[in-house]
């Protein structure tokens, strides 16, 4: 059974500096791998999505990688600004159902 | 506008009253699914539709039913809700494509309690 894993569950940083946050699952055939941003109480925005052929995806001061025979992704938050502060969501499709398989999420807080 | 839509979006409710959750997207996606999310369970796939009448089990089906009669609906159906199904509970769509597999789109949600 796939499982997703983030860390670290949260992290605080203050506004400006580059970031960087952890996913790693255990079945590497995958379709693809999701990122996705929830503010407290709210839906779940994606961010960005990169199939399983695909290293990296890039959007706006966002990037994320995929190294699928490793099972590790990482997203790449450059130059974090405190509207940036929510939960980050990994989650990845497989399985003949497609199920998408979330982790536990980041709670980061980018400080003013 | 692409959307997922959900309604209602905030339920109050007592242990025992059927309820529906309705979920409609207008992006002709052949899967749909739903979910819920606890604290400290993060979110877990309740069922899914791979087209009309075509519907399975999640990791989470006791307590749950759902109907997939046309391609943009997929209502959730709480026959006799118990606390535990206390919640946040999203639906998401996405196409389906042979070898691929595209971008999930999620509804804002619906909060649920039981009484």
């Amino acid at each position: 059974k796939q499982e997703v894993t983030q860390i670290p569950a949260a992290l605080s940083v203050p506004e400006g500096e580059n970031l960087v946050l952890n996913c790693s699952f255990t079945d590497s055939a995958i379709y693809n791998l999701q990122w996705f941003r929830q503010d407290p109480g709210k839906g779940l925005t994606s961010l960005l999505l990169i199939q399983s052929s695909q290293r990296e995806q890039t959007s706006g001061r966002l990037n994320a990688s995929l190294d699928k025979s490793s099972g590790r992704s990482t997203l790449y938050i450059a130059a974090s600004q405190p509207g940036d502060s929510a939960t980050y969501l990994c989650a990845v499709t497989s399985g003949s159902a497609r199920q998408l398989t979330f982790g536990s999420g980041t709670q980061l807080t980018v400080l003013p | 506008e692409a959307q997922v839509t959900q309604n209602p979006r905030y339920l109050i409710t007592v242990t025992g009253k059927k309820l529906t959750v309705t979920c409609s997207q207008n992006m002709n996606h052949e899967y749909m699914s739903w979910y819920r999310q606890d604290p400290g369970l993060g979110l877990r796939q309740i069922y899914y539709s791979m087209n009309v009448e075509v519907t399975d089990k999640g990791d989470v089906p006791e307590g749950y039913k759902v109907s997939r009669k046309e391609k943009r609906n997929f209502p959730l159906i709480l026959e006799s809700p118990s606390p535990n199904q206390t919640s946040l509970y999203f639906c998401a769509s996405s196409l389906l494509t042979r070898g691929r597999s595209a971008e999930q789109y999620f509804g804002p949600g619906t909060r649920l309690t039981v009484t």
